[in-house]
């Protein structure tokens, strides 16, 4: 089975552009949840899919959003990017809630 | 913000040694979880241990569970140089597949 797979690995954006970055779980899980990795604030939850329905949400503002798509692939986007949103995004995916996540490699973003 | 601690958050042993960290929590739980994160790389799961089980072995990796003392400990035996990582507990939230993760342990096996 593929793991699961997020794209681009690395990303520079200037502050003030915005950004998709994109999920494809493992065939057959339903489940998709974003997080993001920063030195100092450790990992943190951004939102979680399931069948196409946001979840739960994390404390994010509002220029962090997301979505999933009917393949259960998502992607999550951030507007009016700011310097402090450089980081390590990783998404996971489940098969179903109350089990164990398979995360992907992440992507890399780096606001200059 | 973090709702797990971990302890200690570095740990340096020499190859062969057992390395062993803890991590604590503050609410009910259905299940903890451990992951390992090499640098700048995704997490990857180690073992699932559920909140009626006291004890899960994995290889060289054995996890317990107190949960009235809300804690849980990951023991490495017979460490060795690839272990090196960072460790991290993590509590499913209640509904859903969120998870709260610990600050992590990160763990050098020098050679």
């Amino acid at each position: 089975k593929a793991g699961v797979t997020q794209t681009p690995r690395y990303l520079i954006k200037t502050r003030g552009q915005q950004v998709t970055l994109s999920c494809s779980p493992i065939s057959g899980h339903r489940s998709v949840s974003w997080y993001q990795q920063t030195p100092g604030q450790g990992l943190q939850f951004l939102f979680e899919y399931f069948s196409e329905t946001q979840r739960n949400k994390g404390n994010f503002p509002g220029r962090f959003s997301g979505r999933q798509f009917s393949n259960s692939r998502s992607e999550m986007n951030v507007s009016t990017l700011e310097l402090g949103d450089s980081a390590l995004y990783l998404c996971a995916s489940s098969p179903w809630w109350d089990t164990e996540a398979f995360f992907g490699q992440g992507t890399r973003l780096t606001v200059v | 913000s973090q709702q797990g601690e971990e302890d200690p958050q570095a740990l340096s042993i020499q190859e062969g040694e057992n390395a062993t960290m803890n991590c604590s929590y503050k609410t009910s739980i259905n299940n903890l979880q451990w992951y390992r994160q090499n640098s700048g790389r995704g997490l990857v799961h180690l073992i699932l241990i559920r909140s009626n089980e006291r004890e899960k072995h994995s290889g060289r990796l054995r996890v317990t569970l107190d949960t009235s003392k809300k804690s849980s400990s990951l023991l490495i035996t017979a460490s060795r140089a690839a272990d090196t990582a960072s460790y991290f507990c993590a509590r499913p939230e209640t509904s859903g597949s969120r998870l709260t993760f610990g600050e992590g342990t990160q763990l050098t096996v020098n050679p």
